[in-house]
């Protein structure tokens, strides 16, 4: 059963960056998909966007499109997300989780489907 | 984006009680694409039920998913110990995923 192995809690101050690493414990992700979703303090979970690494292929939530960016290395194995210009209400935990969606040949496109993996999540605090 | 909403906020019952949660879409889900994670506190979610209905491997057969188009249902046949925790329903009929705001299942 592959494991999700995210990086190390983060210290942030507002209106800086911050970049999350999620690692497949079996080196690569099998050709599915990586999605990031955060939990704020006592809140719901929120679905950020998604990478399929072997195709290179994201989505991403218009709440963060203009200060997320999601990559991955399929090769390694590893996705990561980065979100700039932090402030306070980004303070959360974030999860890494593999995605069971579909790729459509025809299309060309990957549909972000269900989680059936999750790392055990990244808090990122954000502070001045 | 496709709101979902679910009711009750808290549900407080006692073990062996069944549990019924309720999860309402803004529209048609498409597909009926919905699934269902059960999350406990300090936890990463876990996934019980996908495209409405089918529980994800290893999960008890005391989860049962229902429901079609905007209404969607979560029944606990007799709650265990380990089941009270918060549940999430989230739909992927969308290009952007979205999850309701959860309920919260507590001993009562």
């Amino acid at each position: 059963q592959v494991q999700l192995v995210q990086s190390g809690a983060e210290m942030k101050k507002p209106g800086s960056s911050v970049k999350v690493s999620c690692k497949a414990s079996g080196g690569t992700f099998n050709e599915n998909g990586i999605s990031w979703v955060r939990q704020a303090p006592g809140q719901g979970l929120e679905w950020m966007g998604g990478i399929i690494p072997v195709f290179g292929l994201r989505n991403t939530a218009q709440k963060f499109q203009d200060r997320l960016i999601i990559t991955a290395d399929d090769s390694k194995g590893i996705a990561f997300m980065e979100l700039s210009s932090l402030r306070s209400e980004d303070t959360a935990t974030y999860y890494c989780a593999r995605d069971l969606g579909i790729y459509d040949l025809v299309t060309a496109r990957y549909s972000f489907y269900y989680m059936d993996v999750w790392g055990k999540g990244t808090t990122v605090t954000v502070s001045s | 984006d496709i709101v979902l909403t679910q009711s009750p906020g808290t549900l407080s019952l006692s073990p062996g009680e069944r549990a019924t949660l309720s999860c309402r879409a803004s529209q048609t889900v498409v597909n009926n694409n919905l699934a269902w994670y059960q999350q406990k506190p300090g936890q990463a979610p876990r996934l019980l039920i996908f495209d409405a209905s089918t529980r994800a491997t290893g999960i008890p057969g005391r989860f049962r998913g229902s429901g079609s188009g905007t209404d969607f249902t979560l029944t606990i046949s007799r709650l265990e110990p380990e089941d009270f925790a918060a549940y999430y329903c989230q739909q992927y009929g969308d290009s952007v995923l979205t999850f309701g705001g959860g309920t919260k299942v507590e001993i009562k």
